[in-house]
């Protein structure tokens, strides 16, 4: 089973923010949290990643509480082609153990 | 460039038949993996390979093959024992040295009449 839940959709007026929750309550120590999205028939595209610090890049903020038992990918001015499905995982680095990822979140940008 | 290619883009078999996708990777990458994904759902691990000569199974093995004869390559074998074979497959590598992330194909999509 995935460990890792996320609401199976959500909508965002484009130009503004989405803010994409994912659940990882029984997180280890040593998981990294990595975020991809996939536009229809296409293979995942990795977003950003993070332990327990926030991230930024280009493309992606990513927050992680303090507890590390949740984190929220945010887009900062969504554009309609941000309209995709975006995966969390966990997985502990330099390891290359059994992977599993859920449904995702279904985000919709409208005009 | 490096990357994944997974070939072909389309695939189509009578049922009954094996069909093997191919996946090919630049990356120097230990791990591989494949997932498959139906529509409107997830993607579902079926096997995956940490080093050459060795495969684990995934959550939905059951009617599919895998070998790992070379590093750059990790060919998935549909069987006849798959019941609901149609499906879009995904092939994914990743380093076992650092935190890089999942590198995916753009998968292959197999449909069985």
């Amino acid at each position: 089973d995935a460990k890792t839940t996320q609401p199976p959709s959500m909508d965002c007026a484009e130009g503004r923010a989405a803010n994409l929750p994912c659940n990882h309550s029984t997180i280890s120590g040593n998981e990294y949290v990595y975020w991809y999205r996939q536009i229809h028939s296409q293979g995942p595209q990795y977003i950003i990643h993070g332990l327990k610090n926030n991230e930024t890049n280009e493309m992606a903020s990513l927050i992680i509480t303090e507890d590390r038992k949740s984190s929220t990918l945010i887009l900062p001015h969504a554009t309609l082609r941000d309209t995709a499905v975006y995966y969390c995982i966990v997985r502990v680095a330099g390891t290359a153990s059994k992977l599993t990822f859920g449904t995702g979140t279904r985000l919709q940008v409208t005009l | 460039d490096g990357g994944i290619t997974q070939s072909p883009k389309y695939l189509f078999r009578k049922e009954g038949q094996n069909v093997t996708l191919s996946c090919e990777q630049n990356l120097n990458h230990d791990a591989m993996y494949w997932y498959r994904q139906d529509p409107g759902q997830g993607l579902r691990l079926i096997y995956y390979s940490q080093i050459v000569n060795d495969f684990q199974k995934g959550d939905i093995a059951e009617g599919y093959s895998v070998s790992r004869e070379k590093k750059e390559s990790f060919p998935l074998t549909v069987t006849s024992a798959q019941k609901n074979p149609t499906a879009f497959y995904l092939c994914a590598s990743t380093t076992t040295v650092g935190n890089s992330p999942l590198h995916f194909g753009n998968g292959t999509r197999l449909t069985v009449t």
